[in-house]
């Protein structure tokens, strides 16, 4: 599966937008970017994932680049609630695992 | 959104006995349930795959043994950890793959964890 590498940390300001990058330059055609967080003690949660186009749900809109080797979350407004670990993974459709890096540690700020 | 569950939410317990966790998947069937393990200020790692009815797949490390994966329903994995010892303090969570989800390729539904102290 291809590594990815994210911010160890990040802060925003709540009711701003909180972008998230990730480099996964080694992604091949078959894999996936997803996005999942983990709030401090609890499960992670999924919030989104793409292949090539640009996608965008309740919780929030990921970007990716034309060559794929990069990706961006974006929280449109952020809440203090969102104040999270932000877990980028790259893996195969067939693949069953997801495997974690160490995530962005993003702050939200009142 | 689909919900799982773990019982119990914490557990302490003394050097040398087991102790199971249990994972419940409450409004889906889960063809898959994963076991990961999280210390403090780190990522998780995950532990163990475990299909319905079939023995489970441990991730090189872990030892299968110690750590008795028993998937036996679509609603119901456990974990049990045998002879548990200080070491083996940690953050357990597990996940499930919807059966015969669609569209949602890995999307994985966690559980809250569970928290093992071992005195």
């Amino acid at each position: 599966d291809a590594k990815t590498t994210q911010p160890t940390s990040m802060d925003c300001a709540e009711g701003r937008a909180a972008n998230l990058p990730c480099n996964h330059s080694t992604i091949s055609g078959n894999e996936y970017v997803y996005w999942y967080r983990q709030i401090h003690s609890q499960g992670p949660q999924y919030i989104i994932h793409g292949l090539k186009n640009n996608e965008t749900n309740e919780m929030a809109s990921l970007i990716i680049t034309e060559d794929r080797k990069s990706s961006t979350l974006i929280l449109p407004h952020a809440t203090l609630r969102d104040t999270a670990v932000y877990y980028c993974i790259v893996t195969p459709a067939y693949s069953q695992k997801l495997v974690f890096g160490q995530g962005t540690r993003l702050t939200i700020n009142p | 959104g689909a919900v799982v569950s773990q019982h119990p939410s914490w557990v302490i317990c003394k050097s040398g006995t087991s102790v199971k966790i249990e994972c419940r998947s409450l409004d889906f069937q889960a063809t898959t349930m994963f076991w990961y393990r999280q210390f403090p200020k780190q990522s998780l790692m995950l532990m163990a795959t475990s299909n319905e009815g079939s023995k489970a797949t441990y991730e090189q490390g872990v030892e299968k043994d110690k750590f008795l994966i028993n998937h036996a329903s679509l609603t119901l994995s456990t974990l049990t950890v045998t002879s548990a010892h200080p070491e083996d303090s940690s953050f357990y969570i597990c996940s499930a793959r919807e059966f015969g989800g669609q569209g949602r390729y890995n999307e994985q539904f966690f559980g809250p964890g569970t928290r093992l102290t071992v005195l």
